[in-house]
């Protein structure tokens, strides 16, 4: 069974940064590219950021603009994303998410963490 | 970026009648497109992929229908777990994959 796990969430204050995880398991995780969402409170989703298998190619969300990195260690089975610079517009559920073999849809999904950037 | 629009943003029925959800782009994704299923506390869950083919484990009352910049969702006897949020997706032209606004179907 496929399962995503994410954790490192919490409140932070604006400026702040996280560290955000997700293990993987019940697949090959190198061999699947990886995405992070967020949806804030009552809100839509959004998709947040982008990274293939071996983690040679990656994409942002533009307005990010630079303050958060993705990245995977395929040995741990973990997807990371790398929180800076935080702001009140950043609070959310963030979701890690498994592409398709099948193309571009999202068809695994992580139970979410929450961020909270307040003071 | 390509802007992704459903309606109705609520859609009130009765369980067992049919419901139908419309996706629209603002330029041709091709039959790149999915539907997610969202319950309160929940995560997203994938329904259909490739405009029409639904995911695993999918029950057949749900179908997808369209290509270009119109697309369906088509429940067609909702059930008391149908319930939830919906959104498409688009993954056609990306980065940005976008996401729709919801459609929130509703007793």
């Amino acid at each position: 069974e496929v399962q995503l796990v994410e954790s490192g969430g919490g409140l932070v204050q604006p400026g702040g940064s996280l560290r955000l995880s997700c293990v993987a398991s019940g697949f090959t995780f190198s061999s699947y590219e990886m995405n992070w969402v967020r949806q804030a409170p009552g809100k839509g989703l959004e998709w947040v950021s982008y990274i293939t298998g071996s983690g040679s190619r990656i994409y942002y969300t533009d307005s990010l603009k630079g303050r958060f990195t993705i990245s995977r260690d395929n040995a741990k089975n973990s997807l990371y994303l790398q929180m800076d610079s935080l702001r009140a517009e950043d609070t959310a559920i963030y979701y890690c998410a498994r592409e398709s073999a099948m193309g571009a849809a999202l068809d695994s999904w992580g139970q979410g963490t929450l961020v909270i950037v307040s003071s | 970026e390509i802007v992704m629009t459903q309606s109705p943003a609520t859609l009130s029925v009765s369980p067992g009648e049919r419901a139908t959800l419309s996706c629209r782009a603002s330029q041709s994704v091709s039959s790149n497109l999915a539907w997610y299923q969202q319950k309160p506390g929940q995560a997203p869950r994938l329904l259909i992929f490739g405009a029409s083919t639904r995911a695993t484990g999918i029950p057949a009352r749900f179908s997808g229908s369209g290509s270009g910049t119109e697309f369906t969702l088509t429940i067609s006897s909702l059930q008391s777990e149908d319930f939830a949020v919906y959104y498409c997706q688009q993954y056609n032209n990306w980065p940005p994959v976008t996401f729709g606004g919801g459609t929130k179907v509703e007793i």
